[in-house]
């Protein structure tokens, strides 16, 4: 059974700096996505991660994706408040036609200026 | 493209009450999933729809909850009795091409049982 460990699940960072999440997985996964959630609002989708090596980017956000050391990394770029917010992991346990996306608990990030 | 819908967002009740939440799934999206969401936790599935048989239901506790499909595009989940223990969010979400595809989320229904 899949398991997701993200870390750190609390994150606060000044405006301007860098920083990165990790995402470890248990067992092998089909594919990894990382989903952002504001306070009282739906998950969104960011990124999904297909292969060894898939390196995803989207403004300040660049994800990866290493399924031999079962690691992804959300890497955040000079930070601004805006991208406050809860960033969850996800990976595919997907058996035949059953299994379902395995979320990690979160990781609540505070851009502070 | 309207996204997914569901209400009501927000329901209060009282232990041992029933309550209902229902989901309009974005169109086209056969497939449709219920997951729970407790506080600090990342969602976890319920149960999940193609058009409108439940292929995994497993997670459900089907002693109190009970979801239905009916023709293959809204659904409703319902819990009766709620106990304390269920006060969470609710999620619905779907997707396009199977349950391998993006999943889509709804804002979600945030019960409070007291």
């Amino acid at each position: 059974e899949l398991k997701v460990e993200q870390n750190p699940l609390f994150l606060s960072m000044q405006e301007g700096k860098n920083y990165t999440i990790y995402c470890n997985y248990s067992t092998t996964s089909d594919r990894l996505y990382w989903y952002r959630q504001d306070p009282g609002k739906s998950l969104e989708s960011l990124f999904v991660l297909l292969s060894n090596g898939a390196v995803k980017q989207e403004g300040r956000l660049m994800a990866s994706l290493d399924t031999k050391a079962r690691l992804s990394t959300l890497h955040i770029t000079a930070a601004v408040h805006d991208l406050s917010a809860t960033y969850f992991c996800a990976g595919g346990d997907y058996g035949g036609s059953q299994g379902n996306l395995i979320f990690g608990k979160g990781t609540k990030l505070s851009v502070k200026p | 493209e309207a996204g997914v819908v569901q209400s009501p967002r927000y329901k209060i009740i009282e232990k041992k009450q029933p309550v209902a939440f229902w989901c309009n799934p974005i169109s086209g999206h056969n497939t449709l999933y219920w997951y729970l969401q407790n506080l600090g936790q990342g969602p976890e599935l319920l149960i999940r729809y193609e058009n409108e048989e439940a292929v995994d239901d497993s997670q459900l506790p089907k002693d109190r909850f009970s979801a239905e499909r009916l023709k293959g595009v809204d659904s409703t989940l319902k819990i009766q009795p709620a106990e304390l223990g269920d006060s969470a969010v609710y999620l619905c979400a779907s997707s396009l091409a199977g349950h391998t595809d993006t999943q889509y989320f709804g804002p979600g229904t945030r019960l409070t049982v007291l």
